[in-house]
């Protein structure tokens, strides 16, 4: 079965600090890789995105995700965290063959940035 | 646009008491999702509906658990009757599918925080 892992469940950084989320998948397919963010008391939204070619992705609120397709990994960063990023970021995988969307998400990390 | 809307927010129940929650999508989405998010995890698909068919049900709980969208735009998802292990957030989402091999981006709600007493 296919799965989603995220390394960290909690980190906590200064505000400045760079900030990195490892993703690692499980499907040795084709896949679609997304990174989707939950700020404190809102809706998930979309972050970023990758489906094919560069495998650097660039995503709003200056994130930006690498896909390193021989370590099945989608790592998200960012070089410099605020404080209004404090939220909940989830990795999520759809599968290549699978148009309508099955996303499978990872467990999620919570990202404390502290003033 | 306007968004996802969900209600209620938030319902606490007492075990073995009936629980429904509304989902109304994004207009003009076709393909509706109700997805469970169970606390320290990410969402997990229940069903998923391409207009008024049910056409991904497999992780929903069926003997206790069921899902309508009569004339493909609302939806509601039922627990009957719920159980402590129900605790967790239902999430909606919804997305225009065009079809052809490319993902369609989900769009979710805030969701309804269940509670099971």
């Amino acid at each position: 079965a296919q799965s989603v892992s995220q390394h960290n469940h909690h980190v906590i950084l200064s505000e400045a600090a760079s900030l990195e989320l490892g993703c690692n998948y499980s499907y040795g397919g084709t896949v679609n890789l997304f990174w989707y963010v939950q700020y404190p008391g809102q809706h998930l939204q979309l972050l970023l995105k990758y489906f094919s070619g560069d495998p650097l992705v660039k995503g709003i609120k200056g994130f930006e995700a690498e896909f390193i397709k021989s370590k099945f990994s989608f790592n998200l960063r960012k070089p410099s965290v605020q404080w209004s990023d404090t939220a909940e970021y989830f990795c999520a995988v759809v599968r290549g063959t699978d148009s309508w969307g099955k996303l499978q998400f990872g467990a999620g990390t919570q990202v404390v940035v502290t003033p | 646009e306007a968004g996802v809307v969900q209600s209620p927010r938030y319902k606490i129940i007492e075990k073995k008491q009936p629980v429904a929650f509304w989902c109304n999508p994004i207009s003009g989405h076709n393909t509706l999702y109700w997805y469970r998010q169970n606390l320290g995890q990410g969402p997990e698909l229940l069903i998923r509906y391409e207009n008024e068919e049910a056409v991904d049900d497999s992780q929903l709980p069926k003997d206790r658990f069921s899902a309508e969208r009569l004339k493909g735009v609302d939806s509601t998802l039922k627990i009957q009757p719920a159980e402590l292990g129900d605790s967790a957030v239902y999430l909606c989402a919804s997305s225009l599918a065009i079809g052809g091999g490319s993902y369609n981006e989900q769009f979710f709600g805030p969701g309804t925080r269940l509670t099971v007493l």
